[in-house]
């Protein structure tokens, strides 16, 4: 019961650096999501990915990327890494009414 | 702006009492409610729902009550456990059709210790 996975758990970036976060569920899920945890802003969406073939903006989507590279994946890409965009972030997948199944976090630090 | 409030980064609480954790929200199309419980180094996990249809919902030592009247919503957590310390999120989106189906907006979330 794997759910969902994220790769890598910790990357230290510098200012500039590019990188992709990788997700992948296995719960045959059609919605996926991408968050950003910040001290005192809970929990925010960057990006998230309805169905398969679909992606939309969320609530912080400047400075990001995504890939819904199949029903199973859905990236996350950083272009040119930024301080700002230290976090931590977690993937999420759902099927439509019922919750979301989070992925452990990806703790991202830019210096 | 945020449509999901909750105002106490943090509560304390001693074992076998009661823990109240409570939420606010400004968005009247939301309609589906849902509290998330977070452990250091993991991801949220789901721990209790419930629809505008409904003003509570027990699932053992959890309680959630919703006011839509107020936009307010309340996570009781009776008694407590100091394995119930936690980072606790309460969530909500709109269910019923429109571009925001199954999205959620989340609060800031509330750090719960439960002492022994």
């Amino acid at each position: 019961n794997a759910g969902v996975t994220q790769t890598p758990k910790f990357q230290v970036l510098k200012t500039g650096q590019s990188m992709t976060l990788q997700c992948a569920q296995d719960m045959n899920h059609n919605s996926m999501y991408w968050y950003r945890q910040d001290p005192g802003m809970g929990l925010r969406l960057i990006y998230y990915s309805a169905s398969e073939g679909t992606t939309d903006k969320g609530e912080v989507p400047n400075g990001y990327n995504v890939s819904r590279l199949n029903k199973r994946e859905f990236s996350l890409r950083l272009e040119s890494a930024a301080p700002s965009q230290t976090s931590v972030y977690f993937c999420a997948s759902s099927e439509q009414r019922y919750g979301y199944t989070f992925g452990s976090g990806t703790r991202l630090t830019v210096v | 702006d945020q449509q999901v409030k909750q105002n106490s980064p943090s509560l304390s609480v001693q074992e076998g009492r009661i823990s109240i954790l409570n939420c606010d929200y400004t968005n009247s199309m939301f309609d589906y409610f849902l509290w998330y419980k977070k452990y250091p180094a993991e991801g949220p996990t789901f721990l209790i729902s419930i629809s505008s249809i409904k003003d509570k919902n027990e699932d053992g030592r959890f309680t959630v009550f919703l006011n839509k009247s107020a936009k307010h919503l309340s996570l009781h957590i009776v008694p407590s456990q100091p394995g119930d310390s936690a980072v606790y999120f309460c969530a909500a989106k709109r269910e019923a059709g429109g571009t925001s189906y199954g999205k959620l907006t989340f609060g800031q979330g509330t750090i719960l210790t439960v002492h022994p």
